[in-house]
């Protein structure tokens, strides 16, 4: 069973504040990494996939880049909104499977 | 455009029966992919559909099973329940093979096995 690991568990900040979390993956076996943002009571919601070493993938206010060669990927929330309150999810996939990292809940305070 | 559904919503089942959950993927997406979310072991990948065809299998015990459709909907099966089998099951279809594209995810079946 594959590690994927993110950090931080939890996070609060300050509206408006910019804020990023890590996703930490194994660098063999590489297929594609994927970002999910799941609020409370609500199913998860795809934000990024991305499949090459470099990439960067941006949708308004969040972005997230991608290294394959030593295994981590960064996403980012400029801006934090009350709205952007959520848990995100990484997701490791090797072509035949998926796994999960146990996600990064964040708060935003107004 | 409809999104992912799930039937049921809600069950309950005895230690020992078996279940069948359903899945209606977004109109003309052909992968569907299955999730186990439990508190103590998050988001767990079960196994992912494409055209009719397992595609792809989690780490699971073969009491879970799938079949997929010619209109690409979903059922999963888990035979002879278990008390840890009790855990938010959720599908999700894609467009292709559920690594490459994004995941539409349905609203989940819970299920309480007592």
């Amino acid at each position: 069973i594959l590690n994927v690991e993110q950090s931080p568990q939890s996070l609060h900040v300050q509206e408006g504040d910019s804020t990023n979390f890590t996703c930490s993956f194994p660098s063999s076996n590489f297929y594609a990494l994927h970002w999910y943002r799941w609020e409370t009571a609500k199913s998860p919601e795809a934000l990024f996939v991305m499949t090459l070493n470099g990439d960067e993938k941006k949708k308004g206010r969040i972005s997230a880049t991608l290294n394959t060669k030593e295994g981590y990927s960064y996403l980012y929330i400029k801006g934090s909104q009350p709205e952007d309150s959520a848990t995100y999810l990484c997701a490791f996939a090797t072509g035949n499977q998926f796994y999960f990292g146990t996600g990064t809940s964040l708060t935003v305070i107004p | 455009k409809a999104g992912v559904t799930q039937t049921p919503r809600y069950l309950i089942k005895t230690r020992g029966q078996q279940v069948t959950l359903s899945c209606s993927p977004i109109s003309g997406h052909r992968s569907v992919s299955w999730y186990q979310q439990t508190p103590g072991q998050g988001l767990q990948f079960l196994f992912e559909y494409f055209s009719e065809t397992q595609r792809n299998k989690g780490n699971f015990p073969g009491r879970f099973s799938g079949r997929q459709f010619s209109n690409s909907r979903s059922e999963m099966n888990v035979s002879t329940l278990e008390l840890g089998d009790s855990a938010l099951y959720l599908c999700a279809s894609s467009l292709g093979t559920s690594s490459s594209y994004e995941q539409y995810f349905g609203p989940g079946t819970r299920l309480t096995v007592t």
